[in-house]
């Protein structure tokens, strides 16, 4: 099983649709949560951190759940901008460092 | 503000030759890593380097060398490429902020 599990989707909605996704972890000692955007063919880039409260970015809002070890990231509003993939990304503490274990990507598809 | 730059962008070489993939940043960044991206397997920890002369491996560290004699690179060997090593390899440095990684461009190799 993987560590970091993501739909890959892809997830084609329209302008101005509300798409959410979900990630899952595996290790109950991971300490830290992240969503990366990664647009075709470039390098990944932070999108946010993950709260146990929940937080909020502009159109942004991405929760935790330590019970369920389940990560989710909601857009609202798409715009054709968000065409991008997600990234779900954990943070394991292991040897000199806590290191950053990616899922594999939620493809989103903004439609016009 | 150059930030993480890799070179080269794209290479080609064939089975059996040593290939060197180059990483420098300008921020001063303690941490670096390497990350091989494949379809299907997502980002994975190749190595890692807390600070000049102190590296460490990841998930998958096998036919690879690092070496970081100075705090502003991190090139990556592969002492005799295989063809399962074609990927795209990404450089990042880690910022202040544990979960923010600054990723280069990436590095595209083909190996025939």
């Amino acid at each position: 099983r993987k560590e970091v599990e993501q739909d890959p989707g892809p997830f084609n909605v329209p302008e101005g649709a509300t798409v959410a996704f979900n990630c899952t972890y595996s290790n109950s000692a991971s300490q830290s949560f992240f969503w990366y955007r990664q647009d075709c063919r470039k390098e990944p880039k932070l999108l946010m951190s993950v709260y146990s409260s929940g937080n909020e970015d502009g159109r942004f809002t991405a929760q935790l759940n330590r019970a369920s070890q389940y990560i989710s990231l909601l857009i609202r509003d798409s715009k054709l901008s968000d065409s991008a993939t997600y990234l779900c990304v954990v943070s394991v503490y292991g040897g000199a460092t806590n290191k950053l274990i990616f899922g594999t990507g939620t493809l989103l598809a903004v439609q016009p | 503000d150059a930030g993480i730059t890799q070179s080269p962008r794209y290479k080609i070489t064939e089975t059996g030759r040593q290939v060197t993939l180059m990483c420098h940043q300008t921020w001063s960044h303690s941490y670096m890593f390497w990350y091989r991206q494949d379809l299907g397997h997502g980002l994975r920890l190749i190595y890692y380097s807390a600070a000049a002369d102190i590296t460490d491996k990841g998930e998958v560290p096998d036919g690879y060398v690092v070496s970081r004699s100075k705090t502003e690179n991190f090139p990556l060997t592969l002492e005799s490429a295989t063809r399962s090593q074609t990927s795209v390899y990404f450089c990042a440095s880690r910022g202040h902020s544990e979960g923010e990684l600054f990723f280069g461009e990436g590095s595209r190799l083909t190996v025939l």
